[in-house]
């Protein structure tokens, strides 16, 4: 079976601009997370999703980002007015127990 | 609050040599989880195995091995003959219940030489 996919794999942009991340969970799983992780540092929680809804968005840094999952499934996190400081690499996680089963990750570099 | 400390940063060992990564961590809650990932320099993070506070039982799979000891919060992961191809990042991690946030430590490099 499919595992976590998420695309871009990169995406490289300009300081100020607008840049969408996807995930494509695995199939039936309902908790979607987002992390971000930093060189050299362990990922850090960003948002988590059971469901449609945003069961725990603490990690959230602040209000330029923002993540959906309007049907359950796919997830969009969304970063506006990008800084140098958000290049990163954005993981995402589904999981229908207690494991957490990760992407490949989203590889950001905002110049 | 809860926190994962991996005091090793990194560690080289010669191929076949049996090596032991540390976790440490901190946490009010009586139920909790704990985890260890592997991310190898591909970069997608693998799950090697999950351990609830109720179960001190150390377990191995393989030629891996976990001490789970909660008298001094500790959740170390041995590989007993290490190979060429266990050189990655090990990351150990927590979790308050089912389903909630994972919260990691920094991560320990392990370079296995032949």
């Amino acid at each position: 079976g499919a595992g976590v996919s998420q695309t871009p794999s990169n995406k490289v942009t300009e300081k100020g601009k607008y840049v969408e991340l996807r995930c494509d969970p695995i199939s039936g799983h309902t908790a979607l997370y987002w992390y971000r992780q930093s060189l050299g540092q362990g990922p850090e929680f960003l948002i988590y999703f059971q469901g449609t809804g945003a069961a725990d968005d603490s990690g959230l840094p602040n209000d330029r980002f923002f993540a959906v999952r309007p049907e359950g499934s796919v997830s969009t996190l969304k970063i506006q007015r990008t800084e140098r400081g958000d290049s990163a690499v954005y993981l995402c996680a589904s999981s229908s127990s207690h494991e957490q089963f990760f992407g490949p990750g989203t590889r950001l570099t905002v110049l | 609050a809860q926190k994962v400390t991996q005091a090793q940063t990194e560690i080289s060992v010669v191929e076949k040599e049996d090596v032991t990564l540390d976790c440490v961590y901190e946490t009010r809650d009586t139920t909790y989880y704990l985890f260890w990932y592997k991310q190898p320099p591909s970069g997608e993070l693998v799950f090697l195995i999950r351990r609830n506070s109720f179960d001190e039982q150390n377990e191995i799979s393989g030629r891996y091995s976990w001490n789970f000891q909660k008298s001094t919060s500790s959740f170390n992961f041995t590989i007993t003959a290490s190979q060429v191809v266990d050189s990655a990042v090990y990351f150990c991690a927590l979790s308050e219940y089912q389903g909630n946030k994972l919260v990691f430590g920094a991560g320990t490099i392990l370079r296995v030489k032949s």
